[in-house]
């Protein structure tokens, strides 16, 4: 059982180029979310998806767009990176829990620089 | 949308010293509240929760108060040892109840135990 998973560890990007981050769980969870980790900023949301088939936007979703074609994978697409999305980006899924809860379990993170 | 403060951004203490850090919320509504741990370099992973339904909840050295009128909470760390340096996060949610799946953040806390 590898819980969540992220693909690349790291990336270095020149600005204008694209990249797709894999995020994939085999917990079997519903939920699944993307997050941008900055420095003084916390863990700011940028888009995710309530089941297969579905996302919506978080916190900060421009720039970025997401696929959850499979239950299990979340995918973070650049179409045309940035230097503000130099950034750690974690992947995080949650189960539906009858009692309303909404622990998440993170994946291991993607350091991403554009240059 | 929801809006959570965290204090203090940085906390030195000596081993064997209590630390205390807290959060405010702003969205009545809430009713799920987790901590979450993130070690140098590492992804964030939960220690403890809350739900509105409880005022307080203890787990060896670790202890989390909730008091909803006044929209905040506590996380309370005893005796502590080098390893619990970390950055600390507090985050706050609906839950599905609610029909809002997203956590949202305080921007953490830097622990440093000496010793």
């Amino acid at each position: 059982n590898a819980g969540v998973t992220q693909t690349p560890k790291f990336r270095v990007l020149k600005t204008g180029q694209s990249m797709t981050l894999l995020c994939a769980q085999d917990m079997n969870h519903e939920y699944m979310y993307w997050y941008r980790q900055d420095p003084g900023m916390g863990l700011r949301l940028i888009h995710y998806s309530v089941g297969e088939g579905t996302t919506a936007k978080g916190e900060v979703p421009d720039g970025y767009n997401v696929s959850r074609l499979k239950k299990q994978n979340f995918l973070l697409g650049l179409e045309s990176a940035a230097p503000s999305q130099t950034s750690v980006y974690f992947c995080a899924s949650s189960p539906w829990d009858i009692q309303g809860t909404d622990t998440q379990y993170f994946g291991p993170g993607t350091r991403l620089t554009v240059l | 949308g929801e809006n959570v403060e965290q204090h203090p951004s940085t906390l030195s203490v000596q081993e064997g010293d209590s630390a205390v850090i807290k959060c405010t919320y702003s969205d009545s509504a809430s009713n799920y509240f987790p901590w979450y741990k993130q070690e140098l370099g590492k992804r964030p992973q939960l220690i403890i929760d809350i739900r509105s339904n409880v005022g307080e909840k203890k787990d060896q050295r670790i202890a989390v108060t909730l008091n909803k009128t006044a929209k905040h909470f506590s996380l309370h760390i005893t005796e502590t040892q080098p390893e619990d340096s970390a950055v600390y996060f507090c985050a706050a949610s609906r839950g599905y109840r609610g029909s809002n799946y997203k956590l949202t953040f305080g921007k953490g806390t830097l622990l440093t135990v000496n010793p």
